[in-house]
């Protein structure tokens, strides 16, 4: 048991859209880090948290934002869904930026 | 720019055979370096990893990794697979850069 739980699990919407998506890091955990795994792709880094304030980001466009909050929990927004989107957002939490990541279940987004 | 590079997409393998998963990454300074599993229906977990010290790493279920600094690699071996090791194995450096993956079918 991971610790880190994801919601929601799965997640149909249009395109053109906004969603958010939420993660509860494991207790003790301050970074959060946020994925995107296409199917048959490795996770794909979005961005990550630490105490609130982002902490690096990968090569995805600004329509993608997140939040870190008091209790280390995270949102992941995305807005004007595109249906390159479709895939499973992983959220990973981890004691510090360059420690073991503990993987959630993910939420299936997809965009139609 | 980091980047992680596993050469291997898709290995197929009978049980007790040995395997080794190969991970290069680019990246200049201190790594830290993880090697995760993904078994089917699962998330991803933790299979080992490496900070510092002794470059051979011992993990979970029998495998292993070692990390050579020269080479700018981390491979995964195992000396005798099992059919339960099917799964997807994913290289990574720090908490935010993976590789593709390598999908590994252990035939019984």
């Amino acid at each position: 048991e991971t610790g880190v739980t994801q919601s929601p699990t799965h997640l149909i919407k249009t395109r053109g859209q906004q969603v958010t998506l939420r993660c509860s890091s494991q207790s003790g955990h301050n970074t959060v880090s946020w994925y995107q795994q296409a199917l048959g792709q490795g996770p794909q880094f979005i961005f990550q948290y630490y105490r609130e304030e982002e902490n690096g980001r990968g090569n995805f466009p600004p329509r993608f934002s997140g939040l870190q909050f008091p209790n280390y929990s995270s949102e992941l927004n995305v807005n004007a869904l595109e249906l390159d989107d479709s895939a499973l957002y992983l959220c990973a939490s981890s004691m510090t930026e360059n420690t073991e990541a503990f993987f959630g279940q993910g939420t299936r987004l997809t965009v139609v | 720019a980091q980047s992680v590079s596993q050469h291997n997409h898709h290995v197929i393998l009978s049980e007790a055979a040995s395997l080794e998963l190969g991970c290069n990454y680019s990246y200049g300074g201190t790594v830290n370096l993880f090697w995760y599993v993904q078994y089917p229906g699962q998330h991803l977990q933790l299979l080992l990893k490496y900070f510092s010290g002794d470059p051979l790493v011992k993990g979970i279920k029998g495998f292993e990794a070692e990390f050579i600094k020269s080479k700018f690699s981390f491979n995964l071996r195992k000396p005798s697979v099992q059919w339960s090791d099917t799964a997807e194995y994913f290289c990574a450096v720090g908490s935010g850069r993976f590789g593709a993956g390598t999908r590994l079918t252990v035939k019984p």
